[in-house]
């Protein structure tokens, strides 16, 4: 199992353009969540999806949208980016939603210019 | 105030030692606690759930008080390859299920 993975690992963007991270996993889990870090705080959740054609926002959802066809696969897109989404982006999944286990991808980390 | 609260360190101590790291959460409905161990720009992974009773997993113990609200995190003997950031994680339901991370206490071990 590859388990989580995502893309790119790096990325620069200019402000106001637009870009899709990826997230797959290949372990069947139900759930999958999308998390920004920055530094002197915490993981911080963006969106969350409870199954495939379920998604639903979570603490910080404002820049963002996600879709879920899949089990597998978890896109996040930033629609117009701006500085202040500079940050590292962790995709998670897990097989029975926050209150099991959150198994991560390795991380996006990206700058808006 | 932040929901859940770490010292951010770092803890610098020598190999051998016993540290512990203390967390504080705000929300007294918080359900159940993690730990988390983060290496330095690598993505985070759980170290061990957090039980009422406390448990222990070979040198690290984990402790609940919900009358303080806080969580403990205890390591003895104290190896150069615990040296890495351990995020404090409390979940509690609101319309769902939510994760609060903590941000971070670093351990350095040194030699």
């Amino acid at each position: 199992n590859a388990g989580v993975t995502q893309t790119p690992k790096f990325q620069v963007l200019k402000t106001g353009q637009s870009m899709t991270l990826q997230c797959a996993q290949d372990m069947n889990h139900e759930y999958m969540s999308w998390y920004r870090q920055d530094p002197g705080m915490g993981l911080r959740l963006i969106h969350y999806s409870v199954g495939a054609g379920i998604t639903d926002q979570g603490e910080v959802p404002n820049g963002y949208n996600v879709s879920r066809s899949t089990t597998e696969d978890f896109p996040l897109r930033l629609l117009s980016a701006a500085p202040s989404q500079t940050s590292v982006y962790f995709c998670a999944s897990s097989p029975q939603g926050a209150r099991n286990e959150q198994f991560f991808g390795p991380g996006t980390r990206l700058t808006v210019l | 105030r932040k929901e859940v609260e770490q010292d951010p360190g770092p803890f610098n101590v020598p190999e051998g030692a016993t540290v512990a790291f203390n967390c504080t959460y705000s929300n007294s409905a918080s359900q159940s606690f993690f730990w988390y161990r983060q290496d330095c720009r690598k993505e985070p992974k759980l170290l061990m759930s957090v039980y009422s009773s406390g448990n222990e997993d070979g040198r690290f113990t984990a402790q609940l008080n919900r009358a303080s609200q806080y969580i403990s995190l205890l390591i003895r003997d104290s190896k150069l390859s615990d040296s890495a950031t351990y995020l404090c994680v409390a979940m509690w339901m609101d319309s769902s299920y939510k994760l609060i991370f903590g941000s971070g206490t670093r351990l350095l071990v040194r030699p």
